[in-house]
């Protein structure tokens, strides 16, 4: 597909188990963004990868939180020891480079429920 | 430390009149705003941006205008469609770094 790629696009999980949510960016496309929405609120940015560039991690609410990405393309978010507060739909975006005038483009979402 | 506030949670326009969602920011060091359109269920998407070299750029419908020295910018809708119902989100960078969004305003346009 042409858009970012999400999956799985549903979780429901139970409190304490690790989760791995994946991210299919834009063919091309060098920067990749992890964001996430809780109920009522924004959008609450989480991590920024930018070509070979180290990560801007800065947004990671705990070291509960990892994510990586492989090869300049595919990025996997990792959250180990859910906690309901974990529950919100994270949202990865990708753009074709860093700067003003590059379009963001987001993905559908991963829905995720710890119960 | 919220460096992009949307102050108004929801607003309800009738159609055919103006909508106008406002967003304000701290950080000086932005020099880009963009504006995204978030349907239930979807991902957000890109509806307009602004250099912060300019103070209007209009597109269609949709406007938007940024104050520099105010540190606010605004987005108008005109006129309004049922269509537009959705939750719109303002961002901001500085120096094409990663946006930082603001907490959205809940659009809706009755007929």
């Amino acid at each position: 597909g042409a858009g970012v790629s999400q999956s799985p696009s549903n979780k429901v999980t139970e409190k304490g188990k690790d989760v791995e949510l994946r991210c299919d960016p834009i063919s091309g496309h060098t920067a990749l963004y992890w964001y996430r929405q809780s109920l009522g609120q924004g959008l609450e940015f989480l991590i920024y990868f930018q070509g070979n560039s180290a990560p801007d991690k800065s947004g990671l609410p705990s070291d509960r939180f990892s994510a990586e990405r492989t090869g300049g393309s595919v990025s996997t978010l990792t959250i180990q020891r859910t906690q309901q507060e974990d529950s919100a739909v994270y949202l990865c975006a990708s753009s074709f480079d860093r700067g003003p005038g590059n379009t963001i483009y987001f993905g559908e979402g991963s829905w995720l429920t710890v119960v | 430390d919220q460096q992009v506030k949307q102050n108004s949670p929801s607003l309800s326009v009738q159609e055919g009149r103006i909508s106008i969602l406002n967003c304000d920011y701290t950080n000086s060091m932005f020099d880009y705003f963009l504006w995204y359109k978030k349907y239930p269920a979807e991902g957000p998407t890109f509806l307009i941006s602004i250099s912060s070299i300019k103070d209007k750029n209009e597109d269609g419908r949709f406007t938007v205008f940024l104050n520099k020295s105010a540190k606010h910018l605004s987005l108008h809708i005109v006129p309004s469609q049922p269509g537009d119902s959705a939750v719109y989100f303002c961002a901001a960078t500085p120096f094409g770094d990663k946006l930082i969004f603001g907490t959205g305003t809940r659009l809706q346009v009755f007929p």
